[in-house]
């Protein structure tokens, strides 16, 4: 009953850095997402993959990198960490089709200091 | 294109009374329509959604939500607040073909003793 899995939880970068967020479920679902969550301002997309082997941008991709490894998996890369990326970062996924309502992960805690 | 409007950033209710969460949305087709609910880091859960089939909807934990098309508005109820629906709520629009969602800003729910 595990659904969609973020590795990992919280984490502390130093400007600069690099971090790989991981992102798996278990739904058999083609299309994923990874979002932004900041105060005030609901979740922003920063990525999707509509289907394994394709990634596309969404609202704020600048300063990030994604990677769809496999039907499972969907990972999101900062190439080097700015304080501006500090926020709750959350991975989705969802069936193919309209109207589909998407699955959520418990989301990661990045501060970047 | 598509915009949704959360009216009230936190709303306050005493346990056993009702619970009125203001949504109204932009869009230039027949939108979906979602909410979603947050508890402290956790991620996000579906609570009801708008498909264009009936106008009131029914979701879980008690809740509903009456799609307005005049108003274009999506207002989320419930009759009596419990301690457990402390949390914060989204309202989440989506075209009717495929899965980008744009979220309100998101209302967090106090409900006191």
């Amino acid at each position: 009953n595990a659904g969609v899995t973020q590795t990992p939880k919280f984490q502390v970068l130093k400007t600069g850095q690099s971090m790989t967020l991981q992102c798996a479920q278990d739904m058999n679902h083609n299309s994923m997402y990874w979002y932004r969550q900041d105060p005030g301002m609901g979740l922003r997309l920063i990525y999707y993959s509509a289907s394994e082997g394709t990634t596309d941008k969404g609202e704020v991709p600048n300063g990030y990198n994604v990677s769809r490894l496999n039907k499972r998996e969907f990972s999101l890369r900062l190439e080097s960490a700015a304080p501006s990326q500090t926020s709750v970062y959350f991975c989705a996924s969802t069936r193919t089709g309209s109207n589909q309502p998407q699955h959520f992960g418990d989301g990661t805690r990045l501060s970047i200091l | 294109a598509q915009s949704v409007t959360q009216l009230d950033s936190h709303v306050s209710v005493s346990e056993g009374t009702p619970v009125l969460l203001r949504c109204n949305y932009s869009s230039s087709y027949s939108p979906s329509l979602f909410w979603y609910v947050q508890h402290p880091n956790k991620g996000l859960q579906l609570l009801l959604k708008y498909t264009s089939a009936a106008t009131l909807v029914k979701g879980i934990n008690g809740f509903e939500a009456e799609f307005k098309k005049s108003e274009t508005s999506f207002h989320l109820t419930k009759p009596s607040a419990h301690m457990s629906d402390a949390a914060e709520y989204f309202c989440v629009v989506s075209p009717p073909a495929g899965n980008k969602l744009t979220f309100g800003g998101g209302t967090r729910v106090l409900v006191k003793p």
